[in-house]
Parts: C-alpha cells; structure tokens; sequence
C-alpha cells in the first residue's frame, strides 16, 4: 500500500531546542494526523487536522495541514526529555476510508 | 476520552497455534481496524470492518481472520501461527465519516516460537 514520506528519519537535539519535522504525499488527503509513539506502546493522537491551511496547536505542539492537502509538518517547541519517542503522520484519502501512515522520525532529546 | 482497549499487551505462542487478539471500544464507533507494526515496514492494514459482520481484507490479510459479532468488539485471529506472525498488532477505531480521527489501542507484542 501506499506510504507517506517524513523527514526527517531521527534527530537528536538539545533539551530546550525546537523540532521541526514533516510529512508529503503525491496524494491528496482530507485529514492529516499526527500521532507520538513510545517504545512498546500504540501510538497516541496528538493533533487532527481537517482543512487546507489550517494551523492547530496542542500546547507545546503545533501543526499545519498544508495548502496543497498534499502536505502537513509538526513543530515542538522547547522540547523537554518526555518529547523522545516515535513522531509519524497519518492522512485520510478523499475518498473518506483509506489511512495512510508515514514512517515515523524517532526523536532523541539529550539533556 | 475515547478508549481502545487490547486484551493482551504481550504473548508468546509456539509455531501452529491459533492466537486470538481482541479489542473493544467504547466510543460506539463503526470502524475498526487491525494492523501489524514491524521496524522498517510501518504499519501495514491486515483487515477492517465498517459494521457488525462486516469485514474487508487489508494489505496483508494472509494467515489471518477477523471477526465482528458485537460493534464494540473486533478480534483478530491466527488459525495457525508462524514465525513470520511474530509482531506489534494495533488495533484501531474511528467513526464512520469525514473527520477520520483514528484511535488506537495499546498493542499487542506477539511472539511465535
């Protein structure tokens, strides 16, 4: 089946910094969704996003479903050691039934 | 707060028996889902059920079959399991619509022998 691309695969970065990562399709997609996965555990929703543009926060974590719908990134700001886990970004095709999963950036955050 | 709920977090099964790997939800949603989880792979579609009885094969729907008696249960079932079964399951849940918020459960760690 079809699979999105994400990038970047894995990042380490410092505590405090910021993380920027993101997700493409040749597809377009009514729903993107962003999940965080830790190790051993099934992923958790994070942010859904419905609408071409549309910028949701979820505290630290903010998300943008991009304007194309063929594309969406998540951002977290001030990254704390709980943020290390698996990131990876899901899409609804326009035909409302099919998910498509991308294959996640794993997150190192060094104290 | 939607709850998907995987009865086993972690099995160990040998070679040739049959597993069966529940889930229920409590959101009285429509859709559920099985998947399989393996590094490098992501996750795969083993198969999916839009209502009670009703079910669609996946991606990789081989050696395995599912089962939707009651809406908030859906079940996946190794007839006869095999080394290459050894996996993450994630079982998932959403409403049938346009918002596609998808839940998952827990996983369900398999080891075949």
């Amino acid at each position: 089946g079809q699979q999105l691309n994400q990038s970047p695969q894995s990042m380490f970065i410092q505590e405090g910094e910021d993380v920027s990562m993101n997700c493409t399709s040749s597809s377009i997609f009514n729903t993107w969704l962003w999940y965080k996965q830790d190790p051993g555990e099934g992923p958790v929703l994070l942010i859904a996003l419905y609408k071409a543009g549309e910028l949701t926060s979820n505290g630290r974590l903010t998300a943008q479903f991009g304007i194309t719908r063929k594309d969406s990134f998540l951002n977290i700001s001030a990254s704390i050691p709980s943020d290390v886990g698996i990131y990876f970004c899901a899409g609804l095709d326009s035909y409302g039934q099919n998910f498509v999963f991308g294959p996640g950036t794993r997150l190192s955050v060094l104290p | 707060d939607v709850k998907v709920t995987q009865s086993s977090r972690y099995l160990v099964k040998r070679t040739g028996e049959k597993v069966f790997l529940e889930c229920v939800q409590d959101m009285d949603h429509e859709n559920m889902f099985w998947y399989r989880q393996d590094p490098g792979l992501g996750l795969r579609l083993i198969y999916f059920s839009y209502d009670v009885k009703m079910k669609e094969k996946g991606d990789i729907p081989e050696g395995y079959s599912v089962s939707r008696e009651k809406k908030e249960r859906f079940s996946l079932i190794l007839e006869s399991a095999s080394t290459n079964q050894t996996s993450m399951y994630l079982c998932a849940s959403t409403w049938l619509g346009v918002t596609g918020e998808l839940f998952f459960g827990e996983g369900s760690r398999l080891t075949v022998l």
